[in-house]
C-alpha cells in the first residue's frame, strides 16, 4: 500500500512564529487533504489540495503532485493552533493518513 | 447545517462484550466512512458505505462490521471486544462537490475496553 510520512513528528514554537509541515507520499494519489485534530479528538478539514496552492487566513498549503509532497504553512502561530496535523491521501478509493505532526505553541 | 454526529461519545466495555456505535452524516452526504485511531497504529481506515452498500474495507478482522441505512445513518459493531480495541472511533461523511471530495469528521466515540 501507499506510505504517507509527515515531518517533523513534533514541533514546539513560541507564539507568533511561523512553521512549515511536510507530507511525503510514495505513489500518485487522487487527492490530498490536511486536517487539524484538536485536543478533544475532532478532525477539522483545513484544505482539499490535490495540487497547487491554497490559502485560508494564516494557513496555506502547497501540493506538488509530480514530486509527491505537500507542505502546510502556518504563519503568526497562536496557541489555538496547537494540536496534531495530519495529511491524508486518497489512494485506491481509501483515505490513508500520515503519521501526523504534533504542534505545540507556547504563549 | 448540522455536522457529523456520533453517539455515544464515551463508553467503557468489558472484554468479550460487543459494542455498537452510531453515526449520522451531514444532510445530503451519502458516503460514510469509519476510522480507528490508536496511539500505536495512528488513524486506520475501517470501511466505507455509500447508498447502503459497503464500497471499501480496511484490514480489520471480521469482528468489525458495519452497515448503512436508507437515511445514510451508519452503525459499526465490534463483537468479542479485546483490550486492543480501545481507541477513538471516528466517522466521516463526504460529498463530491465543486471543491472535490471533501471529508468531514464527527467528534468521535472514545471506547475503553477493560
Amino acid at each position: 500500500g501507499i506510505q504517507v510520512e509527515q515531518s517533523p513528528p513534533d514541533l514546539i514554537l513560541q507564539e507568533g512564529a511561523n512553521s512549515t509541515l511536510r507530507c511525503n507520499f510514495s505513489d500518485s494519489v487522487n487527492n490530498l487533504q490536511w486536517f487539524h485534530q484538536n485536543p478533544w479528538g475532532q478532525l477539522i478539514n483545513l484544505f482539499y489540495i490535490p495540487s497547487g496552492t491554497k490559502q485560508n487566513g494564516r494557513l496555506s498549503a502547497t501540493t506538488v503532485a509530480t514530486e509527491r509532497y505537500s507542505l502546510l504553512y502556518i504563519s503568526s502561530s497562536q496557541t489555538t493552533d496547537s494540536g496534531v496535523y495530519f495529511c491524508a491521501v486518497e489512494y485506491g478509493e481509501k483515505l490513508t493518513f500520515g503519521t501526523g505532526t504534533r504542534l505545540t505553541i507556547i504563549p | 447545517k448540522a455536522g457529523v454526529t456520533q453517539t455515544p461519545r464515551y463508553l467503557i466495555k468489558t472484554r468479550g462484550q460487543q459494542v455498537t456505535l452510531s453515526c449520522s452524516p451531514i444532510s445530503g452526504h451519502r458516503s460514510v466512512s469509519w476510522y480507528q485511531q490508536t496511539p500505536g497504529q495512528g488513524l486506520q481506515f475501517l470501511f466505507e458505505y455509500f447508498s447502503e452498500t459497503q464500497r471499501n474495507k480496511g484490514n480489520f478482522p471480521g469482528r468489525f462490521s458495519g452497515r448503512q441505512f436508507s437515511n445514510s445513518r451508519s452503525e459499526m459493531n465490534v463483537s468479542t471486544l479485546e483490550l486492543g480495541d480501545s481507541a477513538l472511533y471516528l466517522c466521516a461523511s463526504s460529498h463530491l462537490g465543486p471543491s472535490g471530495n471533501t471529508i468531514y469528521f464527527g467528534e468521535g466515540s472514545w471506547l475503553t475496553v477493560v
